[in-house]
């Protein structure tokens, strides 16, 4: 069974630290991608990355960085947490070049600044 | 800069009767449409995807895709009250993030 899984299902941070979110897939995906989902405004690219230690900016990357280490693993890093990044946060993973493959979605991490 | 259009609802449907839900999108070159089904607090989760035009039926949905007017659309039959979710449109371009376009959903609500 595919899976996409994230390192937490719900954080809770202060405004100024600094957070990671994990992204772990077991379906030797090239492209990964991250993801911020709130009311009204649909999902919202923020990175995304085609290969090992290759990332590339989605719609709203400020305040924002990526690292990909491992081909399985994508991480999302929130140098300095502001309020304005509570929300919920999903990673998904897809073949590469494919127009028939889906996007695979991990569960999610609702994060909340304060 | 490619957009995919939902309309956002509440869609209220009485249960039993059929769902009807649209999606159009702006990039001609889209090649391939993804309906995803994401219940409150829940990730998105795939239920059908379509390449040609025409229908494509899988249980008690049907996608049905009009690549001339750039429309794709999703009927639920005989709606449950578990139907109730927001339903995002996707669709794939090709090229850049090699990644899916997707609309904001629209929010589907099955009265019992």
């Amino acid at each position: 069974d595919v899976k996409v899984t994230q390192s937490s299902r719900y954080l809770v941070k202060r405004t100024g630290e600094k957070v990671f979110l994990e992204c772990v897939q077991d379906m030797d995906h090239e492209n990964m991608f991250w993801y911020r989902q709130d009311p009204g405004l649909g999902l919202r690219l923020i990175y995304f990355s085609y290969d090992v230690k290759m990332k590339e900016k989605g719609d709203i990357p400020e305040g924002y960085s990526v690292s990909r280490e491992k081909k399985e693993r994508f991480s999302l890093i929130l140098e300095s947490a502001s309020t304005n990044q509570t929300s919920m946060y999903l990673c998904a993973s897809r073949p590469r070049q494919g127009a028939r493959y889906e996007q695979f979605f991990g569960p999610g991490t609702r994060l909340t600044v304060l | 800069q490619k957009e995919v259009e939902q309309n956002s609802g509440p869609l209220s449907v009485p249960e039993g009767a059929i769902a009807s839900l649209n999606c159009t999108y702006s990039d001609r070159g889209s090649q391939s449409f993804f309906w995803y089904r994401q219940y409150s607090g829940k990730s998105p989760e795939l239920i059908m995807f379509i390449y040609s035009n025409g229908d494509k039926e899988d249980g008690r949905f049907t996608a049905q895709l009009n690549k001339a007017s750039q429309y794709v659309s999703l009927l639920i039959r005989d709606s449950q009250p578990s139907d109730s979710a927001t339903y995002l449109c996707a669709v794939w371009s090709g090229g850049g993030a090699d990644g899916l376009t997707f609309g904001k959903g629209t929010h589907l609500i099955i009265q019992p």
